[in-house]
């Protein structure tokens, strides 16, 4: 089965810097690759999502890329603000498939004002 | 996309007894999920309640400990039984949307074990 592995585990930035998280995957017939955000006590909420026929995706001030032969991909997140800092998990699913979103283990990112 | 309403949205719970978490959706779906969240854990799923057929559990998770029915395209419960203390978590249900793959989750219920 799929399995997902996301780093770093914590990140902390300074407000207006940019932060990466990168995530990788096991099953190359994983073919939707999502970025979820939880706030503190919320439920996780999509933020962007990349398909693997695309190498990069962007919406203002976040983007990801996709490397398929890696089995690569990464959430980029450009002048960071306080509303930012959240959880983030990336995932990866054969969406023609199983239908099973395997998440990674998260990313708790803080930014300093 | 999708509402989804969970309830209870928190519980406090006597070890050895068991409770069920209930999930209503505002259309109908195939599919619904229930995932578990441990404190500053990740996601992780429990199984796919599937209408008009069994469940299906992900490896680590039984029927016996978490039974699932689903009664109908809009409805799912998931039953946490003989709580101990190390059920202590957020259950999610969840739904996805069969264009885009996005999952839509409820608001989510915290149990406690004491």
């Amino acid at each position: 089965g799929e399995n997902v592995e996301q780093h770093p585990s914590t990140l902390s930035v300074q407000e207006g810097d940019s932060a990466v998280i990168k995530c990788t995957y096991s099953d190359s017939a994983s073919n939707y690759f999502p970025w979820y955000k939880q706030e503190l006590g919320k439920r996780p909420q999509l933020i962007i999502d990349i398909r693997s026929n695309v190498g990069e995706k962007k919406d203002q001030r976040i983007a990801v890329t996709l490397n398929k032969t890696a089995k690569h991909f990464s959430l980029h997140i450009t002048e960071t603000q306080p509303e930012d800092s959240a959880v983030y998990f990336c995932a990866a699913l054969d969406y023609t498939g199983g239908f099973k979103t395997i998440f990674g283990a998260g990313t708790r990112l803080f930014v300093k004002a | 996309s999708a509402v989804i309403s969970q309830k209870p949205s928190r519980d406090i719970c006597q070890r050895g007894t068991s409770l069920t978490i209930q999930c209503q959706v505002d259309s109908q779906v195939t599919m619904m999920f229930w995932y578990r969240q441990q404190p500053g854990q990740s996601l992780t799923l429990i199984a796919t309640a599937n209408q008009g057929s069994e469940a299906t559990y992900e490896s680590g998770f039984v029927i016996d400990k978490f039974p699932i029915s689903r009664p109908n395209l809009t409805f799912s419960t998931l039953t946490v039984s003989n709580m101990s203390p190390e059920d202590s978590s957020i259950y999610l249900c969840s739904v996805q949307d069969r264009n885009t793959g996005e999952l839509f989750f409820g608001e989510g219920s915290r149990l406690t074990v004491l």
